[in-house]
């Protein structure tokens, strides 16, 4: 069972070269969510989409933006990366977009920004 | 607001001893809590989660955690730890009303055994 797979599982960028990071589920989940891990900074939530075709601001949405092509798959792409952007990033589902329900994770993105 | 507190960001066991990691929170409405580990270059996985009902949830690889209302805890206990619990655990609980709901986690205990 797949899960949640993400791609890729590194990238090395340079300040403000853009990029996409890609996520999807084979749960047939309705809810998807983006989130980033520092260190000692726990989860954030950057996006999540409730439902195919609807997206919502997370936490620290700034500098990201999403798309959910389908029920499947769940993008985050940044823009102009910038070195405050170098973390973790994890993609998850959930069944509905429901914040009662247990979220599965995908074994995140590891982004460096130079 | 809501929020989540867990004490100690490292906690170093025993091999055989008792697992104890506290998570603390606060919440409006009644609280949906979980409980997440996470292994070295993994993603999180769920251990245990109390939505309503018996106050004592049994997770997975012995794992287990009361919730306690008046104490506002949800501590994660295993009566024997193996080397294979070392691994970053992190507490989280689903709160606020309606579309104002979200998920707040804590900052996560790094858990270390030694042999």
């Amino acid at each position: 069972n797949a899960g949640v797979t993400q791609t890729p599982k590194f990238q090395v960028l340079k300040t403000g070269q853009s990029m996409t990071l890609q996520c999807a589920q084979d749960m047939n989940h309705n809810s998807m969510y983006w989130y980033r891990q520092d260190p000692g900074m726990g989860l954030r939530l950057i996006y999540y989409s409730a439902s195919e075709g609807t997206t919502d601001k997370g936490e620290v949405p700034n500098g990201y933006n999403v798309s959910r092509l389908n029920k499947r798959e769940f993008s985050l792409r940044l823009e102009s990366a910038a070195p405050s952007q170098t973390s973790v990033y994890f993609c998850a589902s959930s069944p509905l977009q429901d914040f009662n329900q247990p979220q599965h994770f995908g074994d995140g993105t590891r982004l460096s920004i130079l | 607001a809501q929020s989540v507190t867990q004490l100690g960001s490292h906690v170093s066991v025993s091999e055989g001893a008792l697992v104890l990691l506290r998570c603390n929170y606060s919440s409006s409405v009644p609280p949906y809590l979980f409980w997440y580990v996470q292994y070295p270059n993994q993603g999180l996985q769920l251990l245990l989660k109390y939505t309503t009902g018996a106050t004592l949830v049994k997770g997975i690889n012995g794992f287990e955690a009361e919730f306690k209302k008046s104490e506002t805890s949800f501590h994660l206990t295993k009566p024997s730890a193996h080397m294979s619990d070392a691994a970053e655990y992190f507490c989280a609980v689903s709160g606020g009303a309606g579309n104002n709901r979200k998920l707040i986690w804590g900052l996560g205990t790094s858990l270390a055994v030694n042999p």
